[in-house]
C-alpha cells in the first residue's frame, strides 16, 4: 500500500526576510550538530556546524544557536533569497563513530 | 577537489533480487557511512566504515551490508530486495579522526527502485 511520508512543516518565507528553522535534538549526550540543506534530486548539502562547547556560530548569511538546556537547535538565515528554497535538516551526533541523527526535516519556500 | 561520487545514480531491480551501490568519497577521507533516505522515514543511518573496519550500524535487518577498501572506497550491498528498500541512498565521506571537526559531505544519491 501507500506509505505515509513524513509530514514536513513548511516555513513560508518573504524573499529578503530572515528565516528561522526550529530543530529539537533527543540525545543529552550528542556533542556535534550540523545543518544540511537538501535541494531535489541533490544530497543533502553542508551549511553550518557547532560543536557543544558552544551556545552560537556564525557563518555567511546563517547562524547556529544551540540551547543545550532544552535540547535545541536553530538556524537562521538573513535576507533569505529564492535560493535558499529548499528542505534543511538539523543532525547531531550522538557518538564519535560516524553516525548522525537527522530531524524530520523543515521545507522552506521563499516567496517573491 | 572532488565531491563524494555515488554511482548509480538510478537502478531499477526486481523483488528478490540483489544491488550493489557504489560510494568514492572525497579524496583523503577515510570514514564513508551510508544512509536511507525514504518519505515515510526520512534519513536513516545505515553503517559507517573507517579504515576498511565497521565501527558502527544502524537498525536495518541483515540483507544490508557493506564493505570499505584500502582506498577508501566503499560498497553497500541489499539482498534479497523487498519493495520498501525502495529509497535514495546516500553515502557522507568525512576525515573521520575524532577531535576534529567531523565535516562530514553527502553525494548526491542512489535512487534505488524495487518493482
Amino acid at each position: 500500500g501507500e506509505s505515509v511520508g513524513l509530514h514536513l512543516p513548511t516555513l513560508s518565507v518573504q524573499e529578503g526576510d530572515n528565516s528561522i528553522i526550529n530543530c529539537a535534538y533527543s540525545n543529552s549526550a550528542s556533542d556535534y550538530f550540523i545543518w544540511y540543506k537538501q535541494e531535489s534530486g541533490k544530497g543533502p548539502q553542508f551549511i553550518i556546524d557547532i560543536r557543544s562547547n558552544m551556545d552560537k556560530r556564525q557563518g555567511q548569511r546563517v547562524t547556529v544557536l544551540l540551547n543545550k538546556t532544552v535540547k535545541h537547535l536553530s538556524l537562521q538565515i538573513a535576507a533569505t533569497q529564492p535560493g535558499d528554497s529548499a528542505v534543511y535538516f538539523c543532525a547531531e551526533s550522538p557518538d564519535s563513530w560516524g553516525k548522525l541523527q537527522f530531524g524530520a526535516g523543515t521545507q522552506v519556500v521563499v516567496t517573491p | 577537489k572532488a565531491g563524494v561520487t555515488q554511482t548509480p545514480r538510478y537502478l531499477i531491480k526486481t523483488r528478490g533480487q540483489q544491488v550493489t551501490l557504489s560510494c568514492s568519497p572525497i579524496s583523503g577521507h577515510r570514514s564513508v557511512s551510508w544512509y536511507q533516505q525514504t518519505p515515510g522515514q526520512g534519513l536513516q543511518f545505515l553503517f559507517e566504515y573507517f579504515s576498511e573496519t565497521q565501527r558502527n550500524k544502524g537498525n536495518f535487518p541483515g540483507r544490508f551490508s557493506g564493505r570499505q577498501f584500502s582506498n577508501s572506497r566503499s560498497e553497500m550491498n541489499v539482498s534479497t530486495l523487498e519493495l520498501g528498500d525502495s529509497a535514495l541512498y546516500l553515502c557522507a565521506s568525512s576525515l573521520g579522526r575524532s577531535g576534529l571537526s567531523y565535516g562530514y559531505t553527502f553525494g548526491s544519491g542512489t535512487r534505488l527502485t524495487v518493482v
